[in-house]
């Protein structure tokens, strides 16, 4: 059982430059988010969606877009990337179509550096 | 907004009791959690409270909710120096899950 798979786990990008972060559960979850970590501030939320077709903003929504064709997929992407983006990334997901379902389980992380 | 605030640090012997704070923002949330970060991984669910709840207890874990001053708290009994990690807290507004700042938790022998 994969759980929450990201990928990459470590890219440098160039500012100007796009890419997208990828998140997968095999879990059946509906429920599925992104979150930014930086020192000091802790994890802020940047996209959710509560299934297939239905994204919302989060605290930190600007410069990235994110999709949820699928019930197992859901990308994040930076149209062009700025150094204020260098962060860790963690996708998410729950078994309800709430984050207020019950327990969030995290990928990895995604390591972004923005020069 | 607001945030939901803790402490950054937290240092203490191991064999003593742990208490980090969390001060919370939103009190319309049916849950709130407790999230244990530890190095170069993801965040796992530690324990949670119920809204209507004041105190739960798990094992070496005791959550305390004051919802009057939005305050909750989670102590570690007997800390270990496994328990060593970044603690975040998270209320649930809406249909969303926000943290808390997290805080580092050492313990030292």
């Amino acid at each position: 059982n994969a759980g929450v798979t990201q990928t990459p786990k470590f890219q440098v990008l160039k500012t100007g430059q796009s890419m997208t972060l990828q998140c997968a559960q095999d879990m059946n979850h509906e429920y599925m988010s992104w979150y930014r970590q930086d020192p000091g501030m802790g994890l802020r939320l940047i996209h959710y969606s509560v299934g297939a077709g239905i994204t919302d903003q989060g605290e930190v929504p600007n410069g990235y877009n994110v999709s949820r064709s699928t019930t197992e997929d859901f990308p994040l992407r930076l149209l062009s990337a700025a150094p204020s983006q260098t962060s860790v990334y963690f996708c998410a997901s729950s078994s309800g179509t709430s984050g207020d379902a019950g327990e969030l389980f995290f990928g990895e992380g995604s390591r972004l550096t923005v020069l | 907004g607001e945030d939901v605030e803790q402490s950054l640090f937290l240092s203490v012997r191991e064999g003593d009791s742990s208490v980090i704070n969390c001060t919370y923002t939103d009190s319309s949330s049916t849950y709130l959690y407790w999230y244990k970060q530890e190095p170069g991984a993801g965040l796992q669910l530690l324990t949670y409270i119920f809204s209507n709840m004041d105190m739960k207890q798990d094992q070496r874990l005791t959550v305390l909710l004051n919802k009057k001053d939005k305050h909750l708290s989670l102590r570690i009994a007997d800390t270990q120096t496994g328990d060593s990690a970044i603690y975040f807290c998270a209320e649930t507004p809406d249909d969303k899950l926000i943290f808390g700042t997290g805080t580092r938790l050492q313990v030292f022998p």
